[in-house]
């Protein structure tokens, strides 16, 4: 079957770095997406990463290993704004993007 | 760009009466379009896959005559909830890509309360 593990649930601290993982086993891969979501709203993209290395956008950056079938999202300088889901999905070899459950981040002050 | 609208953004209706949503690319043509339902604290869960001028395809357990979708043109798609019931309450999102294997973007969402 196809599947996607993340985290239920982290805790961090503003200001603060934090790492949230995502592992994959699907039929065929075509990229991995980071989305996030706040509670009530639509998902929005974050990143795309479909060659091995780390893609840095700003405060978040996005790490692929396809060998691995693992991708990571850092996100630094946490703010409280940073409080919400984040979905991990991966677009297999018919381009069907399979769902992780989602990360809830939680940020303290 | 790659601005999705989606309309109503909140719908209250009444037990066996039926709902249409819209959905539309507003500055690309998106040749796909997919309809997710989420309930509360729970993940995305994919209903249907739309390619402009042809028939869905429904998930697995979607039933295809309650959840009437069609895609008509390049940038609207609509997903009409036939016969609702208070289970169907719920937050359907849909969104758009504009080729393989580019990003799908979101809509705002469309709450539906079934009374």
């Amino acid at each position: 079957g196809q599947n996607i593990d993340q985290p239920t649930e982290m805790t961090a601290t503003e200001g603060a770095i934090v790492q949230i993982n995502c592992t994959y086993q699907t039929s065929g891969f075509n990229g991995l997406f980071w989305y996030q979501q706040h509670a009530g709203e639509a998902p929005t993209f974050l990143s795309y990463n479909v060659l091995d290395g780390l893609e840095e956008k700003g405060r978040f950056s996005s790490f692929l290993s396809r060998s691995k079938g693992y991708s990571y999202l850092l996100l630094k300088e946490l703010q409280m704004k940073d409080s919400a889901s984040y979905l991990c999905a991966v677009s297999n070899s018919n381009y069907q993007l399979i769902w992780g459950a989602g990360t809830k981040l939680i940020i303290k002050p | 760009g790659a601005v999705v609208s989606q309309h109503p953004s909140r719908v209250i209706c009444k037990s066996g009466t039926s709902v249409k949503i819209e959905c539309r690319s507003l500055d690309f043509q998106a040749t796909t379009m997919f309809w997710y339902r989420q309930f509360p604290k729970q993940s995305l869960m994919l209903m249907a896959t739309s390619n402009e001028g042809s028939k869905a395809t429904y998930e697995q357990g979607v039933e295809k005559d309650k959840f009437l979708i069609n895609h008509a043109s390049l940038t609207l798609s609509t997903l009409t909830v036939t016969s609702a019931h208070p289970e169907d309450s719920s937050f359907y999102i849909c969104s758009a890509r504009e080729g393989e294997p580019y990003e799908q973007y979101f809509g705002p969402g469309t709450r539906l309360t079934v009374t």
